[in-house]
């Protein structure tokens, strides 16, 4: 069955990065979007981008443009999403999608803590 | 940019009740609309895509309807799982999510 197995929590110190993985299995991985999505404690979701591994194409919310960099490693089918320049705004769940027919699948989630 | 206005924002209501959740798009979304369940602690789940069309394994008591920029997810008999709060996405241009509604048993 699909799927879709994301790295652990992490504690990063403002003005640092964090790279965070997303395994998939169970299906192709080539064959469907790949996209991000933001969720800070208590509100809502925020699509952050998206990206085609077949290709690498991508495509983002302006908001995260320059915050979020989007790659995937084929050969093992994952996907990783990069924050820059992180602040306390930047605190959050992190969550891979897949999109099937919608974002039809989805990772268990990265918590993200920005504190110095 | 496409904004979704969700309402309401909290429901309380008692098993057995029909309930209703409506997204408001700010413009046309040409049914491009779809309903997420999300249960404290869980990943959303996909309920409904496309405005109407039940995602594989999910129950027959949640249906969606709406055209233009008006949607709605309809809970026809409310039951104890069903507790959670609920975001509706357009997909028309770019994602945009609603704001979520929360829903508890009364």
């Amino acid at each position: 069955q699909v799927k879709l197995l994301q790295s652990g929590a992490a504690l990063v110190k403002p003005g640092a990065s964090v790279k965070m993985s997303c395994k998939a299995s169970g299906y192709t991985f080539t064959d469907y979007w790949v996209s991000w999505v933001k969720q800070s404690h208590g509100k809502s979701l925020e699509w952050i981008g998206e990206i085609y591994p077949n290709s690498g194409a991508t495509n983002f919310n302006e908001k995260f443009k320059g915050k979020a960099t989007l790659t995937v490693d084929k050969s093992t089918s994952t996907a990783y999403m990069e924050l820059s320049r992180l602040t306390s705004e930047d605190s959050a769940i992190y969550y891979c999608t897949r999109w099937g027919l919608s974002l039809d699948y989805w990772g268990q989630g990265v918590m993200v803590t920005v504190s110095s | 940019d496409i904004q979704m206005t969700q309402s309401p924002s909290f429901l309380s209501a008692s098993v057995g009740d029909r309930v209703t959740i409506n997204c408001k798009a700010s413009q046309n979304i040409n049914k491009y609309l779809d309903w997420y369940q999300q249960k404290h602690g869980e990943a959303p789940k996909l309920l409904i895509y496309n405005t109407n069309n039940l995602q594989t394994g999910i129950p027959s008591r949640f249906s969606g309807s709406g055209s233009g920029t008006d949607y709605t997810l309809t809970i026809s008999s409310l039951q104890p799982e069903d507790v959670a709060t609920y975001f509706c996405l357009q997909h028309s241009s770019r994602l945009t999510f609603g704001s979520g509604t929360k829903l508890e048993i009364k």
